[in-house]
């Protein structure tokens, strides 16, 4: 079993409706957690980086973290089709080592 | 602030050769991680340098290796290439100064070992 599962997806929506990603992980170590995008054959890009449990809010995205389920989410709001990408999940504990899930496609169609 | 740099973007080897490839981190920057990714494997952690030092390793074996320069640059060498270290390989860069740090990717070097 992978440390970090993620929902491999294809999640298609409509433009304007509420994403919800998640992640569930096993390892307690894990203390931040962090959510990137990566457009087709570019490198991943930072959108959310959380420390503590709760919410997060950036925009049109806030990332939520439930330490005592292992289980982070990420939402998107006003979903737009510029939004299409693969959006993985990393958490680290102590160290710089990021751990990341399998990544969730996402199709946002006008 | 420019980001994350990797040469070169793309590379075609053939099985056997050797592969170097290089990633100039964020100014201020002296921490640098070098990931691979796969389609079937996804991103997975191949090593850390900070400050010319190799700090953390992943479950890669001994044909991977790196190095870091004292301006922070890195190069990540890859020797007696096969068909599966076929993927994108990723540079990310940190400050590493505060816990709470995080890092930031480059573009990435796509390699097809044929």
């Amino acid at each position: 079993q992978k440390e970090v599962e993620q929902d491999p997806g294809p999640l298609s929506v409509p433009e304007g409706a509420i994403v919800s990603l998640n992640c569930t992980y096993s390892n307690s170590a894990f203390q931040y957690f962090m959510w990137y995008r990566q457009y087709s054959r570019k490198g991943p890009e930072l959108l959310m980086y959380t420390y503590s449990s709760g919410n997060k809010e950036d925009g049109r995205f806030t990332a939520q973290v439930d330490k005592s389920s292992k289980y982070i989410s990420l939402f998107i709001r006003d979903s737009q089709p510029s939004d299409s990408a693969t959006y993985l999940c990393a958490m680290r504990g102590a160290g710089n080592m990021l751990t990341f899930g399998g990544g969730t496609r996402l199709m946002v169609k006008p | 602030k420019a980001g994350v740099t990797q040469t070169p973007r793309y590379l075609i080897k053939t099985r056997g050769q050797q592969v170097t490839l290089s990633c100039s981190p964020i100014s201020g920057h002296r921490s640098v991680s070098w990931y691979q990714q796969t389609p079937g494997q996804g991103l997975q952690f191949l090593f850390e340098y900070f400050s010319e030092t190799q700090r953390n390793k992943g479950n890669f074996p001994g044909r991977f290796s790196g190095r870091q320069f004292s301006n922070s640059r890195s190069e990540m060498n890859v020797s007696t290439l096969e068909l599966g270290d076929s993927a994108l390989y990723l540079c990310a860069s940190s400050l590493r100064e505060v816990s709470t740090d995080t890092q930031y990717f480059g573009p990435g070097t796509r390699l097809t070992v044929l």
